[in-house]
């Protein structure tokens, strides 16, 4: 149980488009969805929280503009990266916590997206 | 601000050895939680083990235990009897109730040699 899908797992566009990357939580509902990005041999950094039917909460730095984040279920949400250039070309991961639990229950993580922006 | 070390970039073990990675953290919270991840190849993010804060004793999880030392804030892992599996970036990670959300470390990577 507890699986996350995440897609596409792999992605290449050009610069100027922009990109959608889904997280979908299988067989639960999730109330907060975490976006993370990873750079090539780093750690994960936290993007934004988002959180069912409002706004998500974007970490210091993040574009929210650029970021664009939606939690509209509470087995999906939505990364779109606008106006993709090739410095936003990262390891993209979600992470989901399940609507029953506390805030200090495992996340359950996404496979990951690798976008490449040309 | 909470930040999560991990003063390792690389460790080395041989198979059906024990190693540990270390890992240290800054807080002035009392009721937080400490993980370790593990992530390998496939970028997969996986669940080693868990310690609360709250709790004396040291969690364990088959070949995996943690050294909690609450007062020197620190939180190492030992993996012991080491497989060819084991083989992957390791991620320390803390969280607390205030901000609900995980905070890495810079991760180790680990390799089992034959």
């Amino acid at each position: 149980g507890a699986v996350v899908s995440q897609h596409p797992s792999w992605v290449i566009c050009k610069s100027g488009t922009s990109v959608k990357i889904e997280c979908r939580s299988l067989d639960f509902q999730a109330t907060t969805m975490f976006w993370y990005r990873q750079f090539p041999k780093q750690s994960l950094m936290l993007m934004a929280t988002s959180n069912e039917g409002s706004k998500a909460t974007y970490e210091q730095g993040v574009e929210k503009d650029k970021f664009l984040i939606n939690h509209a279920s509470l087995t999906l949400s939505t990364l779109t990266v606008t106006s993709a250039h090739p410095e936003d070309s990262s390891f993209y991961i979600c992470s989901a916590r399940a609507l029953q639990g506390s805030y200090n229950s495992p996340l359950h993580f996404g496979n990951g997206t690798r976008l490449t922006v040309t | 601000a909470q930040t999560v070390t991990q003063s390792q970039p690389e460790m080395s073990v041989q198979e059906a050895e024990t190693v540990t990675l270390s890992c240290t953290y800054d807080t002035s919270e009392s009721d937080y939680y400490l993980f370790w991840y593990k992530q390998p190849p496939s970028r997969q993010m996986i669940l080693v083990i868990r310690q609360e804060a709250y709790k004396q004793q040291n969690a364990t999880e088959n070949r995996f235990s943690v050294n909690f030392q609450k007062a020197a804030k620190s939180f190492s892992l030992k993996i012991s009897d080491s497989q060819l599996g084991d083989a992957a970036m390791y991620f320390c990670a803390y969280l607390a109730g205030t901000a609900s959300k995980l905070t890495f470390g810079t991760g180790t990577r680990l390799q089992v040699t034959l």
